[in-house]
């Protein structure tokens, strides 16, 4: 069966320090992955995804950035965290396909930038 | 583009009662339509999704949604609310990635509060 991992479950950083958040797959095989973050009171929204190894594409003009170096890994970086990095970080996955399909949510991880 | 809008953040009915979350999409395509729910601290769960054929949806948990095109809604039910029903619930149009499937956006989330 397919799982997806995503650590840390909780992170607190200063500004102004990196960051990196990783998400992997196990069960399948050249998934669709995706990142969303959700700040309080605002809902999902989308930041990358990605269909394929180096392939990534980017939703939203940000502070971060993201990287697929391996089929079922894909991770979420930043080089200086902001304020306004902070949220809750949700990592997903799909079955390539016809669109129909549903996202397989990780466990999230809670970022707080101090 | 396609976008999903969610009528009212927070929600709260009795226990037994109705609940009706509010979604309505806007798209220049065929939707696809999806309600996931969030328990606190978790990821999301899909609770049912609409591509094609009857437009009345069943999902887990005796949740049920009905697709109108005439009124670009897909709005989420539940007959008879119960306390494990609090929780944030989202709806969800899919956007076509080159044909190799779908990223999904979502709205801006409905709490759903439950009073016994």
């Amino acid at each position: 069966s397919q799982t997806i991992h995503q650590w840390p479950a909780t992170l607190v950083q200063p500004v102004g320090s990196p960051l990196s958040l990783e998400c992997t797959v196990e069960g399948t095989s050249n998934p669709n992955l995706y990142w969303y973050r959700q700040a309080a009171g605002r809902g999902l929204q989308l930041l990358f995804y990605s269909i394929g190894i180096g392939q990534i594409s980017s939703e939203v003009p940000q502070n971060l950035s993201a990287s697929r170096p391996q089929d079922r890994q894909f991770i979420l970086s930043s080089k200086k965290l902001l304020l306004s990095d902070s949220g809750f970080y949700l990592c997903a996955w799909s079955v390539q396909g016809t669109g129909a399909e549903k996202l397989f949510f990780g466990s999230g991880t809670q970022l707080s930038v101090l | 583009a396609q976008s999903v809008t969610q009528l009212g953040s927070h929600v709260s009915v009795s226990e037994g009662a109705l609940v009706l979350l509010r979604c309505n999409y806007s798209s220049s395509v065929p939707p696809y339509l999806f309600w996931y729910v969030q328990y606190p601290n978790q990821g999301l769960q899909l609770l049912l999704k609409y591509t094609t054929g009857a437009t009345l949806v069943k999902g887990i948990n005796g949740f049920e949604a009905e697709f109108k095109k005439s009124e670009t809604s897909f709005h989420l039910t539940k007959p008879s609310a119960h306390m494990s029903d609090a929780a944030e619930y989202f709806c969800a149009v899919s956007v076509m990635i080159y044909n190799q499937g779908g990223k999904l956006i979502f709205g801006q989330g409905t709490e759903l509060s439950v009073k016994p």
